[in-house]
């Protein structure tokens, strides 16, 4: 059973902080590692897919790292806005056709 | 809209009943998915389809059976199903099935099994 873990599980955060989540996985057999956003009622969308260690992705004020020796990515968002609230959820693939999902973190940004 | 549809939003059933879930995907992808979320629990793949033929089947009970008639529809017929097995079900597609390739997601089908 693979593990892929995120922290926090929620915060709380106020419009114009900037913050960080991290999700943790196996280093060993990696593929890809997928990031996506998930608005409440909505369909889950796709941030970035990263595959290379050291693999940096932007989108925006949105954007993400990858260390696939240590086993962990971290997203970042600077200047949250009200709209970013969501549940980030990360994925990882070891094998040619499996995502397995983190729990997510939920994150609230008060206007 | 993210190109994957997903029908009903909202189902209501006895253990007794069958019905099923219906996926469309209008992105022209050759690999859907069937994946399951229950309270608290992370997204759950239960079954992959690649050109129409299941490629994976995680272990899924058997009261969930799947159907891809073509590339762009794909099917979960329930049947006798249990309370416990009260979720929501998400559908996904993908271009060709492999690790690096962006999953579309629909808005799912809140499921509710009395």
């Amino acid at each position: 059973i693979l593990n892929v873990e995120q922290s926090p599980q929620s915060l709380h955060v106020q419009e114009g902080d900037s913050t960080n989540f991290t999700c943790s996985f196996p280093s060993s057999n990696f593929y890809a590692l997928h990031w996506y956003r998930w608005e409440t009622a909505k369909s889950p969308e796709a941030l970035f897919v990263m595959t290379l260690n050291g693999d940096e992705k932007k989108k925006g004020r949105i954007s993400a790292t990858l260390n696939t020796k240590e086993g962990y990515s971290y997203l970042y968002i600077k200047g949250s806005q009200p709209e970013d609230s969501a549940t980030y959820l990360c994925a990882f693939a070891g094998s040619a056709r499996q995502l397995t999902f983190g729990s997510g973190t939920q994150l609230t940004v008060l206007p | 809209e993210t190109g994957v549809t997903q029908t009903p939003r909202h189902l209501v059933m006895g253990m007794t009943n069958k019905k099923s879930l219906k996926c469309e995907q209008h992105l022209g992808h050759n690999a859907m998915y069937w994946y399951k979320q229950s309270a608290k629990k992370p997204l759950e793949l239960m079954f992959v389809y690649s050109l129409e033929e299941r490629v994976e089947n995680n272990s899924v009970p058997s009261r969930f059976s799947p159907e891809c008639p073509n590339s762009s529809h794909l099917f979960l017929h329930l049947h006798t199903l249990q309370p416990e097995d009260s979720a929501l079900y998400l559908c996904a597609s993908s271009q060709e099935g492999g690790s690096g390739d962006i999953q579309y997601f629909g808005a799912g089908t809140r499921l509710s099994v009395l």
